[in-house]
């Protein structure tokens, strides 16, 4: 099973350039969100969604985008990066039909350096 | 906004040795979930509590969510290298989004 797929893997951008991190799930989840991981600092969410159709802030939301684009897809876009957004990004899923009740499905990462 | 202490942050350990992993918070969560990082991968969740006091083993592995709802504990019996990653706690109250600790760093030594 695929679970949460996150392309690309690896990414180095130059301050200014612009990227978009794809996710797709196939686990039919309503909610999928973008963390970032920073040393010492745990996963912070940057946006979600809800349900198709919907997307909301998190904690860190500035300088980023995001777009659900059906079901299964949820991307990410850095329209200028900055070398403060250097961080590994997890894109994860889940089903909200009872608040705590299921756990959120990651998938690998996307490491990005902004250099 | 909800935060989450986890301790210790590092902890290296020689393989069959126990060990306890704390998971600490001011505000009170209607569930706790505990994950497992290794190095290049995700988060991969290992359980969910939601009522105060519960109990969960899994294989060598013991989780309790305190009575308050306001912390938990992680044990770990006769530690083996392959345990060895980064544990995650996560908070989630009603109608909010699950929020992390920073983690505990776990390392056993052969």
């Amino acid at each position: 099973n695929a679970g949460v797929t996150q392309t690309p893997k690896f990414q180095v951008l130059k301050t200014g350039q612009s990227m978009t991190l794809q996710c797709a799930q196939d686990m039919n989840h309503n909610s999928m969100y973008w963390y970032r991981q920073d040393p010492g600092m745990g996963l912070r969410l940057i946006y979600y969604s809800a349900s198709e159709g919907t997307t909301d802030k998190g904690e860190v939301p500035n300088g980023y985008n995001v777009s659900r684009l059906n079901k299964r897809e949820f991307s990410l876009r850095l329209e200028s990066a900055a070398p403060s957004q250097t961080s590994v990004y997890f894109c994860a899923s889940n089903t909200r039909a009872r608040v705590g009740s299921y756990g959120y499905t990651f998938g690998s990462g996307t490491r990005l350096t902004v250099v | 906004t909800q935060l989450l202490e986890q301790s210790p942050q590092f902890l290296s350990i020689q393989e069959g040795e126990n060990l306890t992993v704390y998971c600490n918070s001011s505000s009170v969560f209607s569930s706790l979930q505990w994950y497992r990082q290794e190095p290049g991968e995700g988060p991969v969740l290992l359980v969910t509590v939601v009522t105060g006091g519960e109990v969960k083993k899994l294989k060598r592995l013991t989780f309790q969510f305190g009575d308050a709802r306001k912390d938990s504990s992680l044990h770990i019996t006769a530690a083996q290298p392959g345990d060895t990653g980064l544990y995650l706690c996560a908070g989630g109250a009603y109608g909010q989004n699950f929020v992390f600790g920073p983690g505990t760093r776990l390392s056993v030594l052969p």
